[in-house]
C-alpha cells in the first residue's frame, strides 16, 4: 500500500510568488489533514478535510492560503503571495477515520527568499 | 484546550544506554496520546498510542510509553539505544475541538546516540 505522498518535497521561491503544495491521501483515506512546522517551533494543525469538505480550517493563518480537495481524492495547499514567513515545512496526513491514526507524508520544504 | 508540553528539546545518550524523553500534557477530557518519530528527511512516523485502554502502551522498535494520569505525563522510553534510534520525536494529543480530530504537538525533542 502506497503512503501519504506530497510533491515536492521542495520548493524555493521569492517573496510575492505563488506555490502549490500537493498531497496524495492514502487510498481510501476520507480524511486528509495539512500541518506545517516553522523554524524551531510546533508542528501546527492548518485544516482538516474530509471527502471534498473543509471540516476544521481553524489552524490556517490568513487568506493568502487556500486549500483544495478535488473529488475527495488528492488536495492542494496554495499560497499566493508567499510572504517570508510563510517558510517551513509542511506535512500531509491522512486518516481513514476520524477516530483513526494519522499517517504522515515525508513533507514539502518551503523556502521563502 | 489540550496541551503538549516535552522537557529537553535535545537528549543525548550511549549506544546501549536507556533513552528517556519526556512529555507532559493538559486536557481538560480524557486524552488520546501520540508519538511520533522523524527520521532525517523522511516524516513522521507513529510510534505508538495511548487510547484509554492499558496505561503502558508498547510501540516499535522497541519504545514503550506510560500515561499518568496523576502527573498529566505520557514518557516514553527504551531500555536500550541503538545508533538508529537517533532522530527528533514529538509528543501529540489529539484535539476535540467541535468533534474534529486535529493533533497538538509538542515542540520535539531531538535525540543523539553517540557510541
Amino acid at each position: 500500500e502506497a503512503g501519504v505522498t506530497q510533491f515536492p518535497s521542495h520548493s524555493v521561491i521569492e517573496k510575492g510568488q505563488t506555490v502549490t503544495l500537493r498531497c496524495d491521501p492514502i487510498s481510501g483515506h476520507d480524511n486528509l489533514y495539512w500541518y506545517r512546522r516553522v523554524m524551531g517551533k510546533e508542528i501546527k494543525f492548518l485544516l482538516h478535510f474530509v471527502k471534498e469538505s473543509k471540516q476544521d480550517e481553524s489552524g490556517m493563518p490568513n487568506n493568502r492560503f487556500l486549500a483544495e480537495r478535488t473529488g475527495g481524492t488528492y488536495s492542494t495547499l496554495k499560497v499566493q503571495p508567499a510572504e517570508l514567513e510563510d517558510s517551513g515545512v509542511y506535512f500531509c496526513a491522512s486518516s481513514l477515520g476520524p477516530n483513526q491514526p494519522q499517517h504522515f507524508g515525508d513533507g514539502t520544504r518551503l523556502s521563502i527568499l | 484546550a489540550q496541551s503538549v508540553t516535552q522537557l529537553g528539546s535535545h537528549v543525548s545518550v550511549s549506544e546501549g544506554a536507556l533513552v528517556l524523553l519526556r512529555c507532559n500534557y493538559s486536557s481538560s477530557v480524557p486524552p488520546y496520546l501520540f508519538w511520533y518519530v522523524q527520521y532525517p528527511n523522511q516524516g513522521l512516523q507513529l510510534l505508538l498510542k495511548y487510547t484509554s485502554a492499558a496505561t503502558l502502551v508498547k510501540g516499535i522498535n522497541g519504545f514503550e510509553a506510560e500515561f499518568k494520569k496523576s502527573e498529566t505525563s505520557f514518557h516514553l522510553t527504551k531500555p536500550s539505544a541503538h545508533m538508529s534510534d537517533a532522530a527528533e520525536y514529538f509528543c501529540a494529543v489529539r484535539a476535540f475541538t467541535g468533534g474534529y480530530n486535529k493533533l497538538i504537538f509538542g515542540a520535539g525533542t531531538r535525540l543523539a546516540v553517540h557510541p
